[in-house]
């Protein structure tokens, strides 16, 4: 079956500008989460949506960070008036029902702010 | 709260020799852990994770950890080192039981050589 997808793969945007990243979790997985993983800070939680419940935003950054999640399924990420120090790659996971929780992660994209 | 620290930033070995990657972590509950490896410019792929079963964990590609709760520690071994392996090597933490976010440490890079 199909993994954990992203798009766009790589993104150059200029400074200022907003941009949007798209996340397709795994088909009947619940929950889906957003990372970033950047030299400085590592990899790091943004947010977390499961099923219908009000998402966990505990890890955004600052209010330019913004995402949704329609029809429990795909998501998009937003980052508005973008800065340099937003450039890092953008990893999305996703989890099934169960007791594994383990999460499967995509392939991430990977946003230069020039 | 919860934290992982990987003792080693990086970690060289010769092929064929033994591996060890060192994570300690902390964490006020009952801790699931994990390993997640990073190739090159490829996505987070999991290793092996510990929940609440056996100590010691068999996970893929001859990987396995030892969970220690006295020591509060999760350390990654392999008898055998590949050159296939040298990538980058994550101890990851959640809570147990629930489907929160992943909390990372800060990464093991691994170089195998001949």
């Amino acid at each position: 079956g199909a993994g954990v997808s992203q798009s766009p793969s790589n993104k150059v945007t200029e400074k200022g500008k907003d941009v949007e990243l798209r996340c397709d979790p795994i088909s009947g997985h619940t929950a889906l989460y957003w990372y970033r993983q950047s030299l400085g800070q590592g990899l790091e939680f943004l947010i977390y949506f499961q099923g219908n419940s009000a998402p966990d935003k505990s890890g955004l950054p600052s209010d330019r960070f913004s995402a949704e999640r329609t029809g429990g399924s795909v998501s998009t990420l937003t980052i508005q008036r973008t800065q340099q120090e937003d450039s890092a790659v953008y990893l999305c996971a996703s989890r099934g029902a169960g007791g594994s929780y383990e999460q499967y992660f995509g392939p991430g994209t990977r946003l230069t702010v020039t | 709260a919860q934290s992982v620290t990987q003792l080693d930033s990086h970690v060289s070995v010769s092929e064929g020799t033994p591996v060890l990657l060192r994570c300690n972590y902390s964490s006020s509950y009952s801790p699931s852990l994990f390993w997640y490896v990073q190739h090159p410019n490829k996505g987070l792929q999991l290793l092996l994770k510990y929940t609440s079963a056996a100590t010691l964990v068999k996970g893929i590609n001859g990987f396995e950890a030892e969970f220690k709760k006295s020591e509060t520690s999760f350390h990654l071994t392999k008898p055998s080192a590949h050159m296939s392996d040298a990538a980058e090597y994550f101890c990851v933490v959640s809570e147990r039981g629930t489907a929160s976010k992943l909390t990372f440490g800060t990464g093991t890079r691994l170089q195998v050589t001949l």
